[in-house]
């Protein structure tokens, strides 16, 4: 039972545009919602988070949005660069203090020049 | 700034074989946790550490054991490797204590299970 799917395993855009990563998630119970990004033969690094309380947070480049009647969020980075180039996960946490994440299964972004 | 490290980086095993996978934390972190990730996958959690003295199943926990040495240490045991295992592993830590903590992660460590 996949609770958080990413359904696009990779998405190609160019370099001054828009980046929007998709994910969604079947528990109600989750309260918090993260997005990392992950280069190869790296750890994940947190990126943006959301509370459950909230429908959008900001942070430079990168907004999430979060639809929690659709249990839908999205990452918008504007504009995309080409050092964003990475997997980039979603994972939901059902405590609000970010304890027992569960993952997506990543989207490879790749902004070319 | 170390943040979480990881040792070792790369280990390849025989089946059968027992293992130790080390992880430490400089961010006086309360919480700490073992993920497991395999190709096109998300990480999936081992188990956690809640805080120090205290350990808990997550969503893969069989085939593997934990403890907590003391706040900043978190091991991960294979008993007795199995090619199943074969993964890359990533510790990470919070702090519970508080509504929004992010993990921080290591960099991993890659497991070959022959």
């Amino acid at each position: 039972d996949q609770q958080v799917k990413q359904n696009s395993p990779s998405l190609s855009v160019q370099e001054g545009r828009i980046s929007i990563l998709n994910c969604d998630y079947t528990n109600s119970m989750f309260d918090y919602f993260l997005w990392y990004k992950k280069y190869p033969a790296e750890g994940p690094t947190f990126l943006i988070s959301i509370s459950s309380i909230k429908d959008k947070n900001e942070d430079g480049r990168f907004t999430v949005f979060l639809n929690k009647s659709a249990k839908h969020l999205s990452l918008h980075i504007v504009p995309s660069q080409p050092g964003d180039s990475a997997v980039y996960f979603c994972a939901a946490s059902e405590e609000t203090s970010g304890s027992r994440l569960t993952f997506g299964e990543g989207t490879q972004l790749t902004v070319n020049p | 700034n170390a943040g979480v490290t990881q040792t070792p980086k790369f280990q390849v095993l025989k089946t059968g074989q027992s293992m130790t996978l080390q992880c430490a934390q400089d961010m006086n972190h309360n919480s700490m946790y073992w993920y497991r990730q395999d190709p096109g996958m998300g990480l999936r959690l081992i188990y956690y550490s809640a805080s120090e003295g205290t350990t808990d199943k997550g969503e893969v926990p069989n085939g593997y054991n934990v403890s907590r040495l003391n706040k900043r240490e978190f091991s991960l045991r294979l008993e007795s490797a199995a090619p199943s295992q074969t993964s890359v592993y990533f510790c990470a830590s919070n702090n519970r204590a508080y509504v929004n903590q992010p993990q921080h992660f290591g960099d991993g460590t890659r497991l070959s299970i022959l």
